[in-house]
């Protein structure tokens, strides 16, 4: 069966500081993969999706990028962080066929 | 692009009773229609999902219908019980890569 993981699960950083989010895939072979953000209380916000290895698309621009060096790994990342960063992120994978899209356990980001 | 509507944003309803949530999408392209469940802290988890070609589909307590011509769904919950308190999502998709969510819905239920 198929597993997504992430990590850190909880993350304080401060401003301006760098940031890194894992997240990969158990059990599945090229799959899509998607970068959400959840402010508090607010919906699902797409930053960015993968069809392919090295293949990025970004859906809101801002101070964050997203890279696929391996089939089931996707990697969220900034170079300097803003409060605004501050949120929950979840990552999720689909097969294109089957649709259906499922999250990871997400990564609570607090820039303080 | 596609754009997804969700109403109501809270529903209180009394145990027992039933909850209703709508929600209304742009692209006729859209062919995909799931809904998730978000309790507090925790991961969005799918409960159920429509595809264009099925108007109503039932899983015991929860069912979903579609309505192609009026781009609009809903998601029924009956015999609402205190564990069915969370946010839900609904979403669209046309099935190439990308899904809409909506805004969420929380919903309480009163014991």
């Amino acid at each position: 069966s198929q597993t997504i993981h992430q990590w850190p699960a909880t993350l304080v950083q401060p401003v301006g500081s760098p940031l890194s989010l894992e997240c990969t895939v158990e059990g599945t072979s090229n799959p899509n993969l998607y970068w959400y953000r959840q402010a508090a209380g607010r919906g699902l916000q797409l930053l960015f999706y993968s069809v392919g290895i090295g293949q990025i698309s970004s859906e809101v621009p801002q101070n964050l990028s997203a890279s696929r060096p391996q089939d089931r790994q996707f990697i969220l990342s900034s170079k300097k962080l803003l409060l605004s960063d501050s949120g929950f992120y979840l990552c999720a994978w689909s097969v294109l066929i089957h649709y259906e899209q499922y999250f990871g356990p997400g990564t609570r980001l607090t820039v303080t | 692009g596609e754009n997804v509507e969700q109403h109501p944003s809270t529903l209180s309803v009394q145990e027992g009773d039933s909850a209703v949530i709508k929600c209304t999408y742009s692209d006729s392209a859209s062919n995909y229609f799931p809904w998730y469940k978000q309790e507090l802290g925790k991961r969005p988890q799918l409960i159920i999902d429509i595809r264009s070609n099925v108007g109503e589909k039932k899983d015991q307590r929860i069912a979903v219908t579609l309505n192609k011509t009026a781009k609009h769904f809903s998601l029924h919950i009956t015999e609402t019980q205190p564990e069915d308190s969370a946010v839900y999502f609904c979403a669209a998709s046309t099935g190439y890569q990308k899904v809409t969510f909506g805004t969420g819905t929380k919903l309480q239920v009163i014991p």
